[in-house]
């Protein structure tokens, strides 16, 4: 069975430019997390979904991040106006329900020159 | 807000050795979780620990949640090369949302 999926794996963006980075998560997954892993650190949690709904954005680092899911599956996670300090690796995990075990995708490493 | 304290944050170890590395936090956790993460991607679950004073294995890792739900510690037994990786203590608030420690990257040496 298929994991959970991100694309793309890297992207390069101009200091300024708005991204958005793609979530798929397995397939019947109720929970969905966004954490952000900075070089060298561990994951920090940006938002969670249950379904369609955003119940936790208080990890969002500004108003530029903005994180949606809108059908209860696919999430994207948009960043604007990017700046070098948005440059790490952005994880995406999926959960079957509360409390249960979470799955990782390996990420969209973000790079702003 | 919550401080997770992994310990150490990086060693090298011959092949074969056991390691030991561990986690503290400033506060009480219901649940323990340790993952390992490999370069370039996520997360994987390793152990999960539910009950204070539980010791649980998985093959050549065993862990254990505090007595006093502050820490948790990990074990792991004849370490190979595939061991190489960071291990992240996580273990969740309410809802579900994990909190990383730092990570303990760990080296072998071949």
């Amino acid at each position: 069975g298929a994991g959970v999926s991100q694309s793309p794996r890297y992207k390069v963006a101009k200091r300024g430019q708005d991204v958005a980075l793609r979530c798929d998560p397995i397939s019947g997954h109720v929970s969905l997390f966004w954490y952000q892993q900075a070089l060298g650190q561990g994951p920090e949690f940006l938002t969670y979904f249950q379904n369609e709904a955003q119940l936790d954005k208080s990890g969002l680092p500004s108003d530029r991040f903005f994180a949606e899911r809108p059908e209860g599956s696919v999430s994207t996670l948009k960043i604007q106006r990017t700046q070098q300090e948005d440059s790490a690796v952005y994880l995406c995990a999926s959960g079957t329900a509360y409390n249960s075990p979470l799955h990782f995708g390996n990420g969209t490493r973000l790079t702003v020159t | 807000g919550q401080q997770l304290n992994q310990s150490p944050q990086s060693m090298f170890i011959q092949e074969g050795e056991d390691v030991s590395m561990n986690c503290t936090s400033s506060s009480i956790f219901n649940t323990w979780l340790w993952y390992k993460q490999d370069p370039g991607e996520g997360p994987v679950l390793l152990i999960a620990l539910y009950k204070a004073g539980e010791l649980t294995s998985n093959g050549r890792l065993t862990a254990q949640f505090g007595i006093t739900r502050k820490d948790s510690f990990l074990n792991i037994s004849a370490s190979i090369p595939s061991d190489v990786g960071i291990y992240f203590c996580a273990p969740p608030n309410a809802g579900n949302m994990l909190t990383f420690g730092g990570g303990t990257r760990l080296m072998v040496k071949p």
